[in-house]
This record gives structure tokens, C-alpha cells and sequence, in this order.
């Protein structure tokens, strides 16, 4: 694939923080985006980066050290509907590829 | 916020016929768009590069003959799944990207899942 890592699984618990992290080797980068994806629907749109640094809205804060090729997802106060998958994707290639992580599965428990 | 509409959510059909999945750009002018696919629990594959006016950029593995990209217009590109079989059904999805460049452009359409029988 386009080496782009995450871990597959993690299980938190109800208003703890989590972090999930995504490593990626790509050439051509143009930014990085996260999102969260509840089974059987479209991916909706959590946060962007293009720079070092982090990125803060809401509970959600998501961190890019390009130098690095790391990226994380910051989740705070979770909650039960926080359960869902996770995914990171490069834009690459002058915007024009825009490939994703293989997700990572958030289980937020009681 | 932007939006993407894709047309149809699901749909059913007989092996060997074709389907097209259309990805429209309602509120602003969508330079590329980006197809994928998704199969149970896995994430999202690439499937190609849709740029308005050229031809569609297909990644390693995924045959042009048989998945037909066509983005004639600014809002809209369709995906045309030709032949289809057992082994195409599942979550297809398209994203948006505009005009300008701005990442935050960056919008999914519904999802269409196919089930060929």
C-alpha cells in the first residue's frame, strides 16, 4: 500500500483520553486528515494538517510532525458515541492522490 | 459545509450487467474527485484520480476496462461498474475536492453499496 500504519484496535473508557496514531512514508505530501467512519456509512470529516503542530477543535486535536512521517488523533472526554473507526489519509502528488490508513477501531466502554 | 451527493445508496443487480454510481458536487466546483472502495471491515482503497475534462487516473491492480470514470462537468463524475460480478460487490464512495484548493474542500458522498447477485 502507500505505508500509511495504525493501529487496528483500541479500547478506552467513557471520559478517558485517547490517542490513536497513524505513521506514514510518502513523497509529494500536501497534508494530513482524519476521520471517523461508524460502520456502514460515508466518512465524515474530523481534522486537517499540513504543518507542524497541533490542531485543536473541540474535544478533538490532531498533531503532525512532518519530519517525523507521525501524525496523532487526540480524543478527550470520550464518549460512548465516540465509538467508531478512525482513519488518517496523506494527500499527496500536487492533491492529486489522497490515500487512507488502514483505520483504527475505537470500542469506548461504560 | 459542502456537499456531496451520491446516487444510488444501494443497488442490486444480476451478474454481468453494468451499474453507474453517480457523484455530484452541490455547492461548489469539484476539480477532482477521488473514487474508492471499501470492502467489510476494511478501510478505504483507492480506485482512481478523477480530474474534470482528462481521464481518470487508476491505481496499480484496478482495471479501467471494466470500472468506467467520467467527470464531464465540474459537479459531477460517475463511476460505471461494467460486467459486474459477486466479487464487485461492495461500499463504493467518492470524495470532492474544489476549486480552489483548499483542503477543507475535502467532502465524501454517501456511499453506494453494490450487491451483485
Amino acid at each position: 500500500g502507500q505505508n500509511i500504519d495504525q493501529p487496528t484496535e483500541m479500547t478506552a473508557t467513557e471520559g478517558a483520553i485517547v490517542q490513536i496514531n497513524c505513521t506514514y512514508q510518502t513523497s509529494g505530501f500536501n497534508g494530513l486528515f482524519w476521520y471517523q467512519q461508524h460502520a456502514g456509512e460515508a466518512p465524515t470529516f474530523l481534522s486537517y494538517n499540513v504543518l507542524d503542530g497541533l490542531e485543536e477543535k473541540g474535544r478533538f486535536s490532531s498533531f503532525l510532525s512532518r519530519s517525523k512521517g507521525y501524525s496523532y488523533l487526540l480524543l478527550k472526554e470520550l464518549q460512548m458515541k465516540d465509538s467508531a473507526s478512525y482513519l488518517c489519509a496523506v494527500l499527496r502528488d500536487n492533491f492529486n492522490k489522497f490515500y487512507f490508513g488502514s483505520g483504527t477501531k475505537l470500542n469506548v466502554k461504560p | 459545509g459542502a456537499v456531496v451527493s451520491q446516487h444510488p445508496s444501494w443497488v442490486i443487480c444480476k451478474s454481468g450487467t453494468s451499474v453507474k454510481i453517480e457523484c455530484r458536487s452541490l455547492d461548489f466546483q469539484a476539480t477532482t474527485m477521488f473514487w474508492y472502495r471499501q470492502f467489510p471491515k476494511q478501510s478505504l482503497m483507492l480506485m482512481a484520480t478523477s480530474n474534470e475534462g482528462s481521464k481518470a487516473t487508476y491505481e496499480q491492480g484496478v482495471e479501467k476496462d471494466k470500472f468506467l470514470i467520467n467527470h464531464a462537468s465540474l459537479t459531477l463524475s460517475t463511476l460505471t461498474v461494467t460486467s459486474a460480478h459477486p466479487e464487485d460487490s461492495s461500499f463504493y464512495i467518492c470524495s470532492a475536492r474544489g476549486v480552489t484548493g483548499l483542503t477543507g474542500e475535502l467532502f465524501f458522498g454517501e456511499g453506494s453499496r453494490l450487491t451483485v447477485l
